[in-house]
Order: structure tokens, then C-alpha cells, then sequence
């Protein structure tokens, strides 16, 4: 069955380091892969978007690769703050219609 | 722009009981998907919408049922409760154009004693 990982339940790094977060996943072929946000008791929050035929995309801080053979997508928030605390959510689609989402990695960016 | 708008905000039901939760899609949309997200996981896709028809469907029961109306508004139906439904319930809208950028609204947490 489809499957996605993303690297770890929590991950600790201090304030001004690059954060950088992994999603692998087996058993598919996404079309597209995307990274949300989230905050306690909120709903996701769309970040970036990212297509099979694409290897890299940047948004200011953010930059997310997408490495089809490897199965893997690498995400990161470089000149991390603390504002940056969050949990983050890695998803695919291979339509419109049903995304599938990882369990979350809970990123602490400490002063 | 209110944003995608869910209601009620809690809920609490007991087993055996039904409930009805309430999406309003972002200004412009006219998709909207239902998620279920237990505590500590991510969202599980339920089934969206789009033009007042069910498009796709997640691995729920058909306890899990769902309408929209001509507005785009929608609502997510449940019957004969169970514990293990206890849950935040998302909903996010799109447009067809730009289907894969989806807006989640708060969620709907509900409780099921």
C-alpha cells in the first residue's frame, strides 16, 4: 500500500541554522508533491508545490527538491526562526482529486 | 476574504448519535475535500466535491457521507458514531484550475463519548 514517511516526530535545531526535513514514500508514482504548515489547532497551511518533472522550487526562505528516483523530497527553511516552530506536513497527489499526507515532522527552532 | 469557514468549532456526541458538520469554501472555489486528522497524524483524505457530485473517495465507511450545495458550501455527514471517530474534521476548498493548492479551514473538533 502507499506509503509516506517523513523523517522524524520532532527535530530540535537552533535559531539561524537551516532546517531541513525529509519526506520518502514507497508504492507510488505522485505527480505532485506539496508541503504544508501547521499550527496547533489550526488547519494546514499550502506552502509549495512541487511537479515530477521539476527537481528544485524556492519560495524566500523555503526550498523544496523532489527526487523521483529516490522516492524522496527534501525541505528546508534556511535562516530558521522561531516563528518558524510548526508542525510540517508532506502530501502527493497523483490527481486533483485525493492527496495523501504524512504524519507530520514537529520542527522547535530554539533562540 | 473570510477564508475557508467551519462549523460548529467543537462537539461533543455520544456513540450511536449522528452529526453534520459544515464547510463554506474560500471566495472563488468550487472544489472542497473532507479530511479526518487524528491526534498526532496527518489528514486522511475523506471524499470531495465538485458540482454538488462526490468526485473521488477516501477508505472511509458509507457512515461517512457528504452533500454540496449550488453555493459550494458542503457538509459532512456521520451516522452511528463510533469512539474511534473522535477527531479534528478539515475541510479545504480549491479551484478547478489550481486543484492541487488546497485552503483548510480550522476544523471541527469532535468528541465522541
Amino acid at each position: 500500500s502507499q506509503k509516506i514517511e517523513q523523517n522524524s516526530e520532532a527535530l530540535n535545531i537552533q535559531e539561524g541554522k537551516t532546517a531541513t526535513l525529509t519526506c520518502n514514500y514507497t508504492n507510488y508514482s505522485p505527480a505532485y508533491l506539496q508541503w504544508y504548515r501547521q499550527d496547533p489547532g489550526r488547519g494546514p497551511v499550502f506552502l509549495l508545490l512541487i511537479r515530477e518533472n521539476e527537481k528544485e522550487k524556492r519560495k524566500e526562505r523555503l526550498k523544496v527538491t523532489f527526487d523521483t528516483t529516490l522516492k524522496q523530497s527534501l525541505f528546508h527553511i534556511t535562516a530558521s526562526q522561531p516563528a518558524d516552530s510548526a508542525t510540517y506536513l508532506c502530501a502527493l497527489s497523483s490527481s486533483a482529486s485525493k492527496i495523501i499526507f504524512g504524519s507530520g515532522t514537529r520542527l522547535s527552532i530554539r533562540p | 476574504d473570510a477564508g475557508v469557514t467551519q462549523s460548529p468549532t467543537h462537539l461533543i456526541k455520544t456513540r450511536g448519535q449522528q452529526v453534520t458538520l459544515r464547510c463554506s469554501p474560500k471566495s472563488g472555489h468550487d472544489t472542497v475535500s473532507w479530511y479526518q486528522q487524528a491526534l498526532g497524524q496527518g489528514p486522511q483524505f475523506i471524499f470531495q466535491y465538485y458540482e454538488e457530485e462526490e468526485r473521488q473517495r477516501g477508505n472511509f465507511p458509507d457512515r461517512f457521507s457528504g452533500h454540496q450545495f449550488p453555493n459550494y458550501s458542503s457538509e459532512l455527514d456521520v451516522n452511528a458514531l463510533l469512539l474511534g471517530d473522535s477527531a479534528l474534521y478539515l475541510c479545504a476548498s480549491s479551484f478547478t484550475g489550481a486543484a492541487y493548492e488546497q485552503y483548510f479551514g480550522p476544523g471541527t473538533r469532535l468528541t465522541v463519548t
